[in-house]
């Protein structure tokens, strides 16, 4: 079975500062996708980036960026520059090949300090 | 642009009512899912569906049935409301190929 684990429910960053957000997964197919969301307070889940885990390639999409360690099924966020806009939840979530749903870790909450 | 809607933002019921939680997407997605959220606990999977009428059960089913008779709508229907229903609930879709999932803006649901 699939299971994501964030052992981070907080977090604090200067602004401007980088900032890693932990994940960690487990599964035993081989072919598989690893996400992660934002939500801000308003509660909508925003798609932030995507890592397959046949690309060699770790994931960016502008200021984001995921650390994929395939070995250690770790596929850590990192967010550039932080913005006070970046304090938000942070959801890290993974689905196995076919059609299966996607599953989730509990969250991190990150807040931006000016 | 992609869109998933869900009918309420906010929902205050008693408890023992029958509850409707309406999902609608127009990205013609096979698959379509409910989610249920709370503080510690993350997304779980209640109910999921990966066609019209065809539905399977996710993490926490108890309490919840789901309803699936046109490709682009998706409801969660709380059979007998309760307080330990109280929570936030987020409708997704995705393609049938591809791994993205896409959210409505989620409803708020007290029970009182």
């Amino acid at each position: 079975a699939q299971k994501i684990t964030q052992t981070q429910p907080g977090m604090f960053v200067q602004e401007k500062e980088a900032v890693t957000l932990d994940c960690t997964y487990d599964t035993s197919d081989p072919s598989y996708g690893l996400f992660w969301y934002k939500q801000p307070s308003s509660g909508e889940m925003i798609f932030l980036i995507y890592q397959g885990s046949y690309d060699q390639q770790n994931a960016t999409e502008g200021r984001y960026s995921l650390n994929f360690q395939k070995a250690r099924k770790s596929a850590n966020l990192v967010i550039s520059a932080s913005q006070l806009g970046d304090s938000a939840m942070y959801f890290c979530a993974m689905r196995d090949s076919g059609n299966t749903p996607l599953v989730f870790g509990k969250g991190t909450r990150l807040s931006v300090i000016a | 642009d992609v869109k998933v809607t869900q009918s309420s933002r906010y929902l205050v019921k008693r408890t023992g009512e029958k509850v409707f939680l309406e999902c609608v997407q127009d990205m013609d997605h096979e698959n379509m899912f409910w989610y249920r959220q709370d503080p510690g606990l993350g997304l779980r999977l209640i109910y999921f569906s990966y066609d019209v009428k065809m539905k399977e059960k996710g993490d926490i089913p108890e309490g919840y049935s789901v309803s699936r008779e046109k490709k682009e709508r998706f409801s969660l229907i709380l059979e007998s409301a309760s307080t330990n229903q109280t929570s936030m609930y987020l409708c997704a879709s995705s393609p049938l190929t591809g791994y993205e999932a896409f959210f409505g803006q989620g409803t708020r649901l007290t029970v009182v």
